[in-house]
């Protein structure tokens, strides 16, 4: 089966724009989660959807937002973009949340500010 | 404030060596745990996990080892190849899978 796909794969903005980034989960996942990873950070808990409704949130400013639409596809938006930005974004889908099991990762949208 | 620390930034192992990559946590309720491996340009692929009901869990030449009353977990691959030279993420969550907090990873390199 398909795995998770994110598009734009590469992305150049300049700061204060906003930027929407894509997620199409695996067939029949509902849970969709965001990661931010930048160097020596790791991967950095952006939020998680489940059924269209957010159920986890980590700690970001609200200039980042995200949503996830009734076939469990997701968008994450990230407003007035900062330098500090710059990261690669991955996409994580599962079959539903709270359960265990790991994520399936996509292969992630790379983010530069400049 | 890292819940999740893996303190080697890198290891360096020979092929057909033992690699051992290490991970502490800083929240005892922590219950569930998992690792990943990253290649370059591709996202992180899950290896293994572990539960805080056992102390050990073992998928081919990938076993995991739990230290509750340390905090302390780690990955050891027996034995290494070229193959697995990668950044390895430990992870950690609450409740059996609520979001996973992930350390900094340590990148692997096996010298053939």
């Amino acid at each position: 089966k398909a795995g998770v796909t994110q598009t734009p794969r590469y992305l150049i903005k300049t700061r204060g724009q906003q930027v929407t980034l894509s997620c199409s989960p695996i067939s029949g996942h509902r849970s969709v989660s965001w990661y931010q990873q930048t160097p020596g950070q790791g991967l950095q808990f952006l939020f998680e959807y489940f059924s269209e409704t957010q159920r986890n949130k980590g700690n970001f400013p609200g200039r980042f937002s995200g949503r996830q639409f009734s076939n469990s596809r997701s968008e994450m938006n990230v407003s007035t973009l900062e330098l500090g930005d710059s990261a690669l974004y991955l996409c994580a889908s599962r079959p539903t949340t709270g359960t265990g099991g790991g994520y399936t990762f996509g292969s992630g949208t790379r983010l530069t500010v400049v | 404030d890292q819940q999740v620390k893996q303190n080697s930034p890198s290891l360096s192992v020979q092929e057909g060596r033992i690699s051992i990559l290490n991970c502490d946590y800083t929240n005892s309720m922590f219950d569930y745990f998992l690792w990943y491996k990253k290649y370059p340009a591709e996202g992180p692929t899950f290896l293994i996990s572990i539960s805080s009901i056992k102390d050990k869990n073992e998928d081919g030449r990938f076993t995991v080892f739990l230290n509750k009353s340390a905090k302390h977990l780690s990955l050891h691959i027996v034995p290494s190849q070229p193959g697995d030279s990668a950044v390895y993420f430990c992870a950690a969550s609450l409740n059996y899978g609520q979001n996973f907090v992930f350390g900094p990873g340590t990148r692997l390199s096996v010298l053939p």
